[in-house]
Order: C-alpha cells, then sequence, then structure tokens
C-alpha cells in the first residue's frame, strides 16, 4: 500500500536560519504529492503541491520539488521566521487515472519551532 | 475564502453516550473525508465519500463508528456508544477528487470522553 515517512521532530531552529525536512514516499505509480501545514489549534492548510515528477511546488517561501529517482519531496525554506512554527505533514495521493480512489495518506508529521 | 465548517468544536461527553459532529463542505466539493488525529497515531482516515457515496471506510471501527452524507451539504460522523479512547480531534476535509488537488480542511472537532 501507499505511505509516507517524514523525518520525527521536533525541530527548533533560529529565525532566518535554513529548513529542511525530509519525506520520501512507497506508492504505485506516479502519485500527486502534497505538503500540508497545521498552525496550533487549527485544521490542516495546503502549503503546496506537485503533480509530476521533476515538478516543483512553492509557496510563502516554501519549496518542495518531486524526485521520482529517489521517491522524495523535501521541504525547504531558506529562511525561516518565527510565523512559520507549526507542525508540517507530507502526503500523496494516488493518480491512477480513470479510478476513483484520490484519498490522501498522510506522514507522521515534523513540528518545527522557530525561536527568535 | 470559502471554508469547510464543523460543529461542535468542542465536546466533552461521558462514556456510553452517542456523538455526533458535523461538518458542511465547500459548495460545489464533491468529495468529503473524516481524519482522526491524535499524538499516538497522528492523522488516520476514517471515511471517504464521493458524490455523497462512501468509498472507502476501513479505517472506522464498525462497531461503533458511523458516517452519511444525507446531502450534499452536511455529512456526519456519529459515535455510539463512545469511549475514552475516542478521544481525539476529528477533521472533515472537502475537494474536487482528483489526482491535482488538494483538500480544504475545517477546524475540527476536539472530542473529549470521560
Amino acid at each position: 500500500g501507499n505511505s509516507v515517512t517524514q523525518m520525527e521532530g521536533p525541530v527548533t531552529l533560529s529565525e532566518e536560519a535554513f529548513l529542511t525536512i525530509n519525506c520520501t514516499y512507497t506508492a504505485t505509480g506516479y502519485p500527486s504529492l502534497f505538503w500540508y501545514v497545521q498552525y496550533p489549534g487549527e485544521g490542516l492548510q495546503l502549503l503546496l503541491k506537485a503533480t509530476k515528477a521533476d515538478d516543483k511546488g512553492s509557496n510563502k517561501g516554501f519549496e518542495a520539488t518531486y524526485r521520482k529517482e529517489t521517491t522524495s519531496f523535501h521541504l525547504e525554506k531558506g529562511s525561516v521566521q518565527v510565523s512559520d512554527s507549526a507542525v508540517y505533514f507530507c502526503a500523496l495521493s494516488p493518480n491512477n487515472s480513470g479510478g476513483s480512489n484520490y484519498k490522501l495518506t498522510f506522514g507522521k508529521g515534523t513540528l518545527l519551532t522557530v525561536n527568535p | 475564502d470559502a471554508r469547510v465548517t464543523q460543529t461542535p468544536r468542542h465536546k466533552v461527553t461521558e462514556m456510553g453516550q452517542e456523538v455526533t459532529m458535523r461538518c458542511q463542505p465547500i459548495l460545489g466539493h464533491n468529495t468529503v473525508f473524516w481524519y482522526r488525529q491524535t499524538m499516538m497515531q497522528g492523522l488516520e482516515l476514517l471515511a471517504y465519500f464521493r458524490n455523497r457515496a462512501p468509498l472507502d471506510d476501513s479505517g472506522m471501527p464498525k462497531d461503533r463508528f458511523s458516517a452519511e452524507m444525507p446531502d450534499a451539504t452536511l455529512a456526519t460522523l456519529k459515535i455510539q456508544p463512545s469511549e475514552p479512547r475516542d478521544s481525539a480531534v476529528y477533521f472533515c476535509a472537502s475537494g474536487l477528487g482528483g489526482p491535482n488537488y488538494g483538500y480544504t480542511f475545517g477546524s475540527g472537532t476536539r472530542l473529549t470522553v470521560v
């Protein structure tokens, strides 16, 4: 079955530091890949996505590149801010054309804390 | 911005009581998910509807949980009878389905069973 593995947290950084959160996946075919962010007390918000190999998703200074050869979708940001403190989830959705099963499979989440 | 609305936001109930959680998907979205989030298990998929039909509820304990979509504007998740191990945050998410779309999550219902 499909699965997503994220680096375990927590990750603690100082403001303006470089961020990488690793994500690898196991799936049949070529899934779509997502990063979601969850701020305290809130639901998950879609941060960025990539739907095919070599695509780069980006949003709010965050980036992730779909690497088919390494089955990875690592999240990066060049300079984190205190407001980026949240839990980050990597997820995949099957990409089987003609099918109807597009449910999201999530990793366990990585807690990021950014200190001033 | 369009949003997924979940009610109630918080629920405290006694063991053995029935609990009903409601979700109003974004208008026009044809796909609805229910997820449960706990510290130990992370995000678990409970149920998945497309065009109001259940596609996958394999993650849901069938003896006490039930999920329905009586119409396109309402999804419900019921627990009867509730148990302390059901304490968690329950999220509803809606979307257009398909591989190219993300999904919009509600703010969740925090359930505590005492």
